[in-house]
């Protein structure tokens, strides 16, 4: 069964980096695009970046765009998201979700809080 | 800016039917927007239900049903049980590669 697991949340300062993984398994990873969609707490679900199955096409949503990036290594089965420049409202979970045409497996997310 | 809207809070009897709507600031959603509508219990990932319009998901009960209604895309749960007491989101695709989500509507079964 297709599982995806993200890590690498935590709480840090602002201005600091932050990488997040997300581990897949279950399918055939290097086959699909993928996205990252994040849920500041108590709020709704925002898309933040998408990366299609070979790396090659990358898009971001103007709040992270030039802070954030969307990378994979199809070899590990692992989905990135490299952010830098990390501001309070960054603050969310972050999904990583599997890309079937449409936003298909969501994983249980990872919690990345900017505080200081 | 792009915003998509969807109502903030609805209510409905057990049994009842019921239809959210999710909208676009500039325009109409047509079936080129892809709509997707997903459900969110508190605590937990969404699970996506609708996908294309009115694709249901794997699993998904034909009581959850998608479609456009006049310039929006729809959702309907028909026979509303407890356990449809959720949050309702819905993502439009505007092209080049960039999805907004809408701000979602929470769904009472009272």
């Amino acid at each position: 069964q297709v599982q995806l697991v993200e890590s690498g949340g935590g709480v840090v300062r602002p201005g600091v980096s932050l990488r997040l993984s997300c581990a897949a398994s279950g399918f055939t990873f290097r086959s699909f695009a993928m996205h990252w969609v994040r849920q500041a707490p108590g709020k709704g679900l925002e898309w933040v970046a998408f990366i299609r199955s070979d790396g090659n096409n990358k898009y971001y949503a103007d709040s992270v765009k030039g802070r954030f990036t969307v990378s994979r290594d199809n070899s590990k089965n692992t989905l990135y998201l490299q952010m830098n420049s990390l501001r309070a409202e960054d603050t969310a979970v972050y999904y990583c979700v599997k890309d079937s045409g449409y936003f298909d497996y969501w994983g249980q997310g990872t919690l990345v809080t900017v505080s200081s | 800016q792009t915003v998509v809207t969807q109502e903030p809070s609805f209510s409905v009897s057990p049994g009842g039917t019921v239809t959210l709507t999710c909208g676009f600031n500039s325009g109409s959603v047509s079936p080129t927007f892809y709509p997707s509508w997903f459900q969110q219990t508190p605590g937990q990932a969404p699970r996506t239900l609708i996908y294309n319009t009115d694709t249901r998901s794997s699993g998904v009960p034909d009581r959850f049903s998608g479609s456009i209604l006049g310039n929006k895309a729809a959702l309907t749960i028909t026979g509303a049980q407890a356990n449809d007491e959720s949050s309702y989101f819905c993502v439009l695709y505007m092209g080049s590669g960039i999805w907004v989500f809408g701000g979602g509507t929470k769904l009472t079964v009272l």
